[in-house]
């Protein structure tokens, strides 16, 4: 099976834009979680999606949005970008969310 | 939420020696992860151990989750085992809480 993959690796942006990063699970997995790694804050959860529904929420401004289509396929957006949002973006999936979770490589987020 | 320790933060060994990673936690858990994550970001699953103990090859794994704490044993260590070992405990499906992790360095 393909592992967990993320699009794009690398993505440069300005502050006050507005950014999506997407994360293809593992095939059958329906959970999705994601994460930001800083080396300030470490890795922090941001939400996790199952069947399309948001069941958990990190502690994160509302800047920061997800959703899941029917694939299971996930998006994450943040929206008016700040210095801090700099950051390792990485998703995981798992076949319940209670299971093994798999991580993808990660989406390199820099705010300049 | 749950609160995370892992300890030592740092190590340094010489090729070929033993260590122990350990990790201790707050709440009672439903499972818990070890995890490696190499240079480039990737974090490498290593044992699903939210109770007992695993091996797989030189790499060991043991969790007490009544007493809050799961111990990751590494023997004959090697170059490549050098990076960040995360513990990661989850009580919510889907949601890890991730210690500080330990960073290992192995010189040849």
């Amino acid at each position: 099976k393909a592992g967990v993959t993320q699009t794009p690796r690398y993505l440069i942006k300005t502050r006050g834009q507005q950014v999506t990063l997407s994360c293809s699970p593992i095939s059958g997995h329906r959970s999705v979680s994601w994460y930001q790694q800083t080396p300030g804050q470490g890795l922090q959860f941001l939400f996790e999606y199952f069947s399309e529904t948001q069941r958990n929420k990190g502690n994160f401004p509302g800047r920061f949005s997800g959703r899941q289509f029917s694939n299971s396929r996930s998006e994450m957006n943040v929206s008016t970008l700040e210095l801090g949002d700099s950051a390792l973006y990485l998703c995981a999936s798992s076949f319940q969310g209670s299971d093994t979770q798999y991580f993808g490589p990660g989406t390199r987020l820099t705010v300049l | 939420g749950i609160q995370v320790e892992q300890s030592p933060p740092d190590l340094i060994l010489q090729e070929g020696a033993n260590s122990t990673l350990r990790c201790n936690f707050s709440d009672s858990v439903n499972n818990l992860q070890w995890f490696h994550q190499n240079p480039w970001g990737q974090l490498i699953n290593l044992f699903y151990i939210p109770s007992g103990t695993k091996q797989n090859g030189r790499l060991s794994a043991t969790t007490v989750a009544t007493e809050r704490y799961s111990l990751l044993y590494i023997s004959s260590s090697q170059t490549t085992d050098s990076g960040v070992y995360f513990c990661a405990p989850r009580a919510n499906a889907g949601k890890s809480t991730f210690g500080d992790g330990t960073t290992l360095t192995v010189k040849p």
